[in-house]
């Protein structure tokens, strides 16, 4: 059984430019969610998709975007990057659009702004 | 909407010593509750998690944490700290019907000294 995978594991990128960072769910897991971490805090959550749609989202700002494909991986895409988007970001993959049996998180993309 | 505090921002413990780490949730009715492990460098891995019926719940390498309704609580212990443990923790709450999002403590460091 794989984990979830991550990719890249860093990135380095201008302010202004667009980024898009990959995930590959656990094998069996249908939901994905991405959260993002900044430095000394926890995870926030940026949105769920669970079969293909958006399931839920947090309070970030429509630049924020991603997609779930038939395969249950997913992108996260930023557009018009800002300084404060430097953070990791992690997926986390779980069973069930509930997700009420934990998530598996990946290692997660390390994203620094300059 | 549910809310997690962990007022420890560090704890240092020496090794063998007991553990007790502290998170309180806001929420109306009764959560789902997690606890979930970061090594530096690394994504989050469940410790364990609370749904319902027995209030003491068993996690992995040791670990077990108790949910107190009356005082919403929800404390991580483990009875002999080990230099391995030496980690970021973060406590989790997530409503108990509906869509799932987990929302996150903003974590406790915890140092082991030898």
């Amino acid at each position: 059984e794989t984990g979830v995978t991550q990719s890249p594991t860093h990135l380095i990128k201008t302010r202004g430019q667009q980024v898009t960072l990959r995930c590959s769910s656990q094998s069996g897991h249908n939901t994905v969610s991405w959260y993002q971490q900044a430095l000394g805090q926890g995870p926030q959550f940026i949105f769920q998709y669970y079969r293909e749609e958006e399931n839920g989202r947090g309070n970030f700002p429509p630049r924020f975007s991603g997609l779930q494909f038939p395969n249950y991986s997913s992108e996260l895409n930023v557009n018009a990057l800002e300084l404060d988007d430097s953070a990791l970001y992690l997926c986390a993959s779980s069973l069930g659009g509930q997700g009420n049996y934990g998530y598996t998180f990946g290692s997660g993309t390390r994203l620094t702004v300059v | 909407a549910q809310s997690v505090t962990q007022p420890d921002i560090h704890i240092t413990v020496s090794e063998g010593a007991s553990l007790e780490l502290r998170c309180n949730y806001s929420y109306g009715a009764t959560p789902y509750l997690f606890w979930y492990v970061q090594s530096p460098g690394q994504g989050l891995q469940l410790l364990l998690k609370y749904f319902s019926g027995d209030t003491l719940v068993q996690g992995i390498k040791g670990f077990e944490a108790e949910f107190k309704r009356s005082q919403s609580s929800f404390n991580l212990r483990k009875p002999s700290v080990h230099w391995s443990d030496a980690a970021e923790y973060f406590c989790a709450v997530a409503r108990s019907g509906g869509s799932y999002i987990p929302t996150f403590g903003r974590g406790t460091s915890l140092i082991v000294h030898p």
